[in-house]
């Protein structure tokens, strides 16, 4: 069973920075790209970004550049999400998802919270 | 990477159909049969139901269909069921490993 877990989310002071993680499990982690997706409290969904199975291809929402990072570590079956220069407009819920070979995300965590606040 | 566009809701009664349309450009939807739709229960995750314009994942009912027309894709429920009450979304690739989601879509079941 295909099984994604999100951890790292909480509050943080705008301008901070907060890493997210997630820990994949049932499936060949190696062979597919990961994304994340956020979305605002009663607020529509909104990708974020995307690694390659190898890590050697990473894009990014136009509004994170910069700003977030995606990376993976295959030997831990886990993609993460560092996020520097937080905002008020970066506070929403942050899912992990595995991307199928029709460019569809077919699995999603359970989705983090971040809240970007003093 | 503006959003695309879906209408805010649509309801029916049970048992008809109802259609819910992804408006986007020639750059997204209409460069790509990449289309997913992803239904969403309230504080849930969403779930896949559709991907690559009209493949159902298995376990999803048939009365989820798919079609695409230029730059707009559409989602119909047929035979609507009360538990099909939920937000839908799309998702189209945007080129260059870019994705774009929909606006989203409250269904109501009169």
């Amino acid at each position: 069973e295909v099984q994604l877990v999100e951890s790292g989310g909480g509050l943080v002071q705008p301008g901070g920075s907060l890493r997210l993680s997630c820990e994949a499990h049932g499936f060949t982690f190696h062979d597919y790209w990961m994304g994340w997706v956020r979305q605002a409290l009663g607020k529509g969904l909104e990708w974020v970004a995307n690694i390659n199975e190898d890590g050697g291809v990473k894009t990014y929402l136009d509004s994170v550049k910069g700003r977030f990072t995606i990376s993976r570590d295959n030997a831990k079956n886990s993609v993460y999400l560092q996020m520097n220069s937080l905002g008020a407009d970066d506070t929403a819920v942050y899912f992990c998802a595995k991307w199928n070979r029709a460019a569809a995300l077919d699995y999603w965590g359970q989705g983090t919270l971040v809240t970007v606040s003093s | 990477q503006s959003a695309l566009t879906q209408p805010r809701s649509v309801s029916g009664s049970p048992g008809q159909s109802v259609t819910i349309s992804c408006a986007g450009t020639s750059r997204d939807v209409g460069a790509y049969n990449f289309v997913s739709w992803f239904q969403q229960l309230p504080g849930k995750a969403p779930k896949l139901i559709l991907y690559a314009v009209t493949q159902r994942p298995s376990g999803v009912p048939d009365r989820f269909s798919g079609s695409k027309s230029g730059n707009t894709a559409s989602l119909t429920i047929s035979g609507l069921q009360a538990d099909d009450e939920a937000d839908y979304y799309c998702c189209s690739n945007a080129g260059r490993h870019t994705y774009v989601f929909g606006t989203g879509t409250q269904v109501t079941v009169l």
